[in-house]
């Protein structure tokens, strides 16, 4: 299986803050990852698709970026409404794989 | 804009088989790949398996010899059931709709099935 190891695993933030989360793949996966947010109780929400393309209907602050095995999700400025988790998914190879997520919190 | 629902008992005994069923609305099951991926409390997303609309399956080796998936598209529903369950299947499961290169978008909101005598 390919591991994906995501940093950091927890971070605080204020809003307006730029934050960035870095997501690693053992072995390349070219551009087959998306990264999601998920709140409680809710359904996870995808962000980002094919590592870089803003899926319809998210703020463009939202950004992805990277390919083969080093890849960040950039939130340009943090809003009231992004305290969340977020997880980075790879599809390049069966059995998908996560990273372990990383919480964002209000610092 | 597609809608998925998981419903099934919230509480499987050790040894028994937990079944759960995903009824997805705003949209069709065919053409799509249907997945089903866990989280234990505390640990990390776990993909269990996914099934095509046809009825194709193909699961998580960690979990193959236990996991049955099927689907129903005149009920527009799919389902997953997992035998001999444990402590360490207890966990909060979702049902998603794959997209294209099998890349997960939309998901359910989940539902926790605990397993204790």
């Amino acid at each position: 299986d390919i591991q994906m190891t995501q940093s950091p695993s927890s971070l605080s933030a204020s809003v307006g803050d730029r934050v960035t989360i870095t997501c690693r793949a053992s072995q390349g996966i070219g551009d087959d990852l998306g990264w999601y947010q998920h709140k409680p109780g809710k359904a996870p929400k995808r962000l980002i698709y094919a590592a870089s393309r803003l899926q319809s209907g998210v703020p463009s602050r939202f950004s992805g970026s990277g390919s083969g095995t080093e890849f960040t999700l950039t939130i340009s400025s943090l809003q009231a409404e992004d305290f969340a988790t977020y997880y980075c998914l790879q599809h390049n190879s069966d059995p998908p794989t996560f990273g372990q997520g990383t919480k964002v919190e209000v610092k | 804009q597609v809608h998925l629902q998981e419903s099934g008992p919230g509480l499987v005994k050790p040894s028994e088989t937990l079944s759960l069923t995903c009824t997805v609305s705003g949209g069709s099951l065919s053409s799509y790949y249907w997945s089903w991926i866990r989280q234990p409390a505390g640990k990390g997303l776990e993909w269990i398996g996914r099934i095509y609309y046809s009825g194709t399956t193909k699961y998580n080796p960690s979990l193959k010899s236990r996991v049955t998936m099927s689907v129903d598209t005149s009920k527009s529903q799919f389902s997953l059931k997992l035998t001999s369950v444990t402590a360490a299947d207890t966990a909060v499961y979702y049902c998603a709709r794959e997209g294209t290169s099998q890349a997960i978008h939309h998901w359910g909101q989940g539902t926790l099935v605990t397993v204790s005598s």
